[in-house]
């Protein structure tokens, strides 16, 4: 069992759709999560990090830990045709483990 | 500035060639990073620049070489590589190694190796 585990998709939702992308993990140890938007054939682009559990949100993203299920998620409202991308989920276990583990990353689609 | 910039954002070379890499930031992180990335993969690791000194060499073939001149600066050399190294090369930073470790990516280099 990987300790990142990520749907590929793709998911494809109709403009205006609520979008939920989730990841699952193994290590009880992390407690440092991060949301990377990644268009293609271009760097990831830091969208969100949370620490431990609870909900952050930053415009029409909203990321969710749930530390007891081991599960985390991001949220888009009012998806855009913009917003088609790659995401990849990455967690950490600082202070000792500051290196990231990653998802392997969702392909969304947004249809006009 | 809170970007991480990188050069060349493409690259050709042969596999008796020998190039460089190079990645800027200017938001005084302590921690600097160097990925791999094959298409529809997630960024996989190769080394990590803490305070300058190298902290984390993750079993990468001496044909690639990173450098840290200063603080802003990461280089990664390449020399005599193979075609299978073609790839997407990032650069990263982070604040620091604790707590507040998000990372920060560049746009990335494309490699072909020929």
């Amino acid at each position: 069992q990987k300790e990142v585990e990520q749907d590929p998709g793709p998911l494809s939702v109709p403009e205006g759709a609520i979008v939920s992308l989730n990841c699952t993990y193994s290590n009880s140890a992390f407690q440092y999560f991060m949301w990377y938007r990644q268009y293609s054939r271009k760097g990831p682009e830091l969208l969100m990090y949370t620490y431990s559990s609870g909900n952050k949100e930053d415009g029409r993203f909203t990321a969710q830990v749930d530390k007891s299920s081991k599960y985390i998620s991001l949220f888009i409202r009012d998806s855009q045709p913009s917003d088609s991308a790659t995401y990849l989920c990455a967690m950490s276990a600082p202070p000792g483990s500051y290196i990231p583990t990653f998802g392997r990353g969702t392909s969304l689609i947004v249809h006009p | 500035d809170t970007e991480v910039t990188q050069t060349p954002k493409h690259l050709v070379m042969g596999m008796t060639n020998k190039k460089s890499l190079k990645c800027e930031q200017h938001m005084g992180h302590r921690a600097m990073y160097w990925y791999k990335q094959k298409a529809k993969k997630p960024p996989e690791l190769m080394f990590v620049y803490s305070y300058e000194k190298l902290s984390i060499n993750e079993s990468v073939p001496s044909r690639f070489s990173p450098e840290c001149p200063n603080s802003s600066l990461l280089n990664l050399h390449l020399h005599a590589l193979q075609p299978e190294d073609s790839a997407l090369y990032l650069c990263a930073s982070s604040p620091g190694t604790g707590f507040h470790n998000e990372q920060f990516f560049g746009p990335g280099t494309r490699l072909t190796v020929l």
